[in-house]
């Protein structure tokens, strides 16, 4: 595996809070992505990102936003968490040449209550 | 909206090969064809990817007909531990920028 990391793997929040999500990676992947997982929905896409400060929006990216500084970091944020954010995060990374393997991370399970 | 169909479930028996279908009948010259599972609600697990020609590892093989509009994925002698949801994705060889478009998959049930 590319040695991704996700932090924290697990979190409780109430509503209107802000909640950050972090994935850490050893490989110097150029490229990572945000998914969220719901019952019913599969892997849906968040953000994504193809360089250090290079992001852009995927699929559900209402509510959301990324940051990536360095590249081994690229990080979610909820500003003001709601209970239909309560998911599975996933967060995964790939060099970007052709044909290579995407890596995910184990996951973070975030409730918003 | 994902680019590949797959079946939402099948059952093989333990010791058999499990043969899932997946069509991509839009996909494009450079696209690849990567197959994932996931096991209750673990990180995607890597399997298999090929551009045109078969491939085999040391998981599973996956055959992609001469047209690329469809492929199966093999695992030659299913057990227990392979039951999981697997997803079938296509992803441009020009690089991560247009992300990865999963659709549900098929939930592969593995019997005794």
């Amino acid at each position: 595996d590319a040695g991704i990391t996700q932090s924290p793997r697990h979190k409780v929040t109430e509503t209107g809070t802000p909640v950050t999500l972090r994935c850490h990676q050893t490989e110097n992947h150029r490229y990572m992505y945000w998914y969220r997982q719901d019952p019913g929905h599969g892997l849906r896409l968040i953000h994504y990102s193809y360089g250090v400060k290079d992001t852009d929006k995927g699929e559900v990216s209402e509510g959301y936003s990324v940051s990536r500084s360095k590249t081994e970091d690229f990080l979610l944020t909820l500003e003001s968490a709601t209970s239909s954010q309560t998911s599975v995060y996933f967060c995964a990374t790939v060099e970007g040449q052709s044909g290579n393997t995407i890596y995910f991370g184990e996951g973070s399970w975030l409730t918003v209550v | 909206d994902a680019k590949t169909t797959q079946p939402p479930s099948m059952d093989c028996a333990e010791g058999r090969a499990a043969n899932l279908p997946c069509n991509h009948s839009t996909i494009s010259g450079n696209e690849y064809v990567y197959w994932y599972r996931q096991i209750h609600s673990q990180g995607p697990q890597y399997i298999i990817h090929g551009l045109k020609n078969n491939e085999t590892n040391e998981m599973a093989s996956l055959i992609i007909t001469e047209d690329r509009k469809s492929s199966t994925l093999i695992l030659p002698h299913a057990t227990l531990r392979d039951t999981a949801v697997y997803y079938c994705i296509v992803r441009s060889s020009g690089g991560g920028a247009d992300g990865l478009t999963f659709g549900k998959g098929t939930h592969l049930i593995i019997q005794p």
